[in-house]
């Protein structure tokens, strides 16, 4: 079935550093690829997503990039503040299943 | 516009039981969907309702079955509780399917 895998599954970096977690997805027909960050306690919520046409996407200091070849997409997290610490979820949807797979999570530390 | 809601927020619950999750979408939100957050397994999906009709489901045992209502309001039942069930509940709704889902703030469901 669907699969995605998500590393790493945690993440430190000092303020001010970048961070870049990594998806790989099994559905060569996915065609939507969203990313969640759920800070503790709270609900995830969606941070910025792409889709099959498109290969990068930025939003300030986040950016995503997908490489339809290889299967996989990446989130970029510039200049890292405190405030980015949280899980951080990927996800995919295939165009023939119509339902979001997410990968098992990145748990981001910013360290001041 | 209000966010999604979910009641109740917490519930204890025995095996063997059954419990009812419930969930309102954002007006005009026509879509809601379902999902199992667990530590280790991050978030699998359950079921997508759109228009009253089940649109989509995950592979979850028919223990878990759910409803939409007219008013797009959905509600989640589980029967026959096990141990393994303890999670937290999410829902989303989003305008029209897949794409750009909102999520409630969860029910957090332990089974004793």
């Amino acid at each position: 079935g669907e699969n995605v895998e998500q590393h790493p599954s945690t993440l430190s970096v000092q303020e001010g550093d970048s961070a870049v977690i990594k998806c790989t997805y099994s559905d060569s027909a996915s065609n939507y690829f969203p990313w969640y960050k759920q800070e503790l306690g709270k609900r995830p919520q969606l941070i910025i997503d792409i889709r099959s046409n498109v290969g990068e996407k930025k939003d300030q200091r986040i950016a995503v990039t997908l490489n339809k070849t290889a299967k996989h997409f990446s989130l970029h997290i510039t200049e890292t503040q405190p405030e980015d610490s949280a899980v951080y979820f990927c996800a995919s949807r295939g165009v023939n299943t119509d339902k979001l797979i997410f990968g098992t999570g990145t748990r981001l530390q910013v360290f001041p | 516009k209000a966010g999604v809601t979910q009641t109740p927020r917490y519930l204890i619950k025995t095996r063997g039981q059954q419990v009812t999750l419930s969930c309102s979408p954002i007006s005009g939100h026509r879509s809601v969907s379902w999902y199992q957050q667990t530590p280790g397994q991050g978030l699998q999906f359950l079921f997508e309702y759109f228009s009253e009709t089940q649109r989509n489901k995950g592979n979850f045992p028919g223990r878990f079955s759910g409803r939409q209502f007219s008013n797009s309001r959905s509600e989640m039942n589980v029967s026959t509780l096990e141990l393994g069930d303890s999670a937290l509940y999410l829902c989303a709704s989003s305008p029209r399917g897949i794409d750009e889902q909102f999520f409630g703030p969860g029910t957090r469901l332990t089974v004793l």
